[in-house]
């Protein structure tokens, strides 16, 4: 199976500073078709996880545009331009190319 | 919009099977996988399988021999079955929406599963 690896494992960000969060893979992402199907999730305590970018870089509806996709093969990067306190919680990226689908062990963004 | 609306027993035995089931209200079942996720506590996610529309399933190898997942468009639900449970089955379970458009993710609210004797 791929294998994604996140870093760093807990992010302590200053309120208005950018973050920055770095997901690795194993093997390439992109399909066949040359689709990258890489995604990226925050969750919040108590609730379930919520998409933020689908396909590396497409945003979710509702996301706000300080949250931006990067990457390509087996790099990828999530952004956030300047952090707000509601981005706490957990980061995870996934991908959903190759069966089964799995996911980063996850980043801890919380506030300094 | 859709909304995910899930339900089952939580407190489970050894050996016992769990049955989650997973009610889809507001959307289609066409174009999407229909999926189920678990977290244990404290710890990350981990994707156990899904449904498609036309009922092709994929599983995690780590659990194929355990579960079953099937869908009922009538009924608008898709459900999961996880036979012969462990202590290393306790964990928060979510049934899942996974599409590739800017509103296709949808996820249920969760169901802690316990398994103690």
């Amino acid at each position: 199976e791929v294998v994604m690896t996140q870093s760093p494992l807990s992010l302590p960000v200053t309120l208005g500073q950018p973050a920055s969060i770095s997901c690795t893979s194993s093997q390439s992402l992109v399909y066949s078709e040359g689709t990258t199907y890489l995604n990226w999730f925050v969750q919040r305590p108590g609730q379930p996880p919520r998409r933020l970018i689908y396909k590396v870089s497409n945003r979710d509806s509702g996301v706000p545009d300080r949250f931006s996709g990067s990457g390509s093969g087996t790099h990828f990067t999530l952004k956030i331009s300047r952090v707000e306190a509601e981005d706490v919680g957990v980061y995870y990226c996934m991908q959903g190319t190759h069966w089964p689908l799995t996911f980063g062990g996850g980043t801890k963004v919380e506030i300094k | 919009q859709v909304q995910l609306q899930q339900w089952g027993a939580g407190l489970l035995k050894p050996s016992e099977t769990l049955s989650l089931t997973c009610v889809v209200s507001g959307g289609s079942f066409r174009g999407y996988y229909w999926s189920w996720i678990r977290q244990p506590p404290g710890k990350g996610l981990e994707w156990i399988g899904e449904v498609t529309y036309t009922g092709v399933t994929n599983y995690n190898p780590s659990l194929k021999s355990r579960i079953a997942i099937s869908l009922d468009t009538s009924r608008k639900q898709f459900s999961l079955r996880m036979t012969t449970l462990t202590a290393a089955d306790a964990a928060m379970y979510y049934c899942w929406r996974r599409g590739y458009d800017p509103s296709s993710d949808s996820w249920g609210q969760g169901t802690l599963v316990t398994v103690s004797s």
